[in-house]
């Protein structure tokens, strides 16, 4: 069964830093990767997707990487900004049909001014 | 820009009661999902529809069920409320296609009493 697990769980950074959140997966056999954005008390925000034949997307500061083959992700936020705080969630797909979603538990990202 | 309602941000209901979760997309989507959020365990799958009247389970289909007669609405039925079905109940919707990203709508918090 596919398990998602992201590292850190939790982590502080002052404004202006770049940062890297992770993301792995233990089935490789996946057919994309959605990085999504979860303010509190909210749904989820569609950041990227990568589907499992690219190596990188990249949408304004935010720049989403797979390794398909380790079973690895990363999501690189440049600048950051205080409104990057968030919860940022990473979720696999497996199969090329209506499959959901496998979701990792998310970091929980603060970015202090 | 792709639109997913739902019809309560918060519901508070006594156990037992029969609860109706509806989910309404505008973007003429052929596949639902219906998740659920909880501390520690992140979101899980528990049932989604690829069509009209078609439903699959997910991963915890337990005590619920759920109705897709159109297709622009996936409703999500707890027959018998329980404490253990407290939660954040997130539905969403697929893009159709290669591109195949999911949308979500913007939550609804449940408190079984």
């Amino acid at each position: 069964k596919q398990e998602v697990t992201q590292i850190p769980a939790a982590l502080s950074v002052p404004e202006g830093e770049n940062l890297v959140l992770n993301c792995s997966f233990t089935d490789s056999a996946i057919y994309n990767l959605q990085w999504f954005r979860q303010d509190p008390g909210k749904g989820l925000t569609s950041l990227l997707l990568i589907q499992s034949s690219q190596r990188e997307q990249t949408s304004g500061r935010l720049n989403a990487s797979l390794d398909k083959s380790s079973g690895r992700s990363t999501l690189y936020i440049a600048a950051s900004q205080p409104g990057d705080s968030a919860t940022y969630l990473c979720a696999v797909k497996e199969g090329g049909g209506a499959d959901g979603l496998t979701f990792g538990k998310g970091t929980h990202l603060i970015i202090q001014p | 820009d792709v639109k997913v309602t739902q019809s309560s941000r918060y519901l508070v209901k006594r156990t037992g009661e029969k609860v109706f979760l509806e989910c309404v997309q505008d973007m003429d989507h052929e596949n639902m999902f219906w998740y659920r959020q909880d501390p520690g365990l992140g979101l899980r799958l528990i049932y989604f529809s690829y069509d009209v009247k078609m439903k699959e389970k997910g991963d915890i289909p337990e005590g619920y069920s759920v109705s897709r007669e159109k297709k622009e609405r996936f409703s999500l039925i707890l027959e018998s409320a329980s404490t253990n079905q407290t939660s954040m109940y997130l539905c969403a919707s697929r893009v159709p296609g290669p591109h195949d990203e999911q949308f979500f709508g913007p939550g609804t918090r449940l408190t079984v009493l």
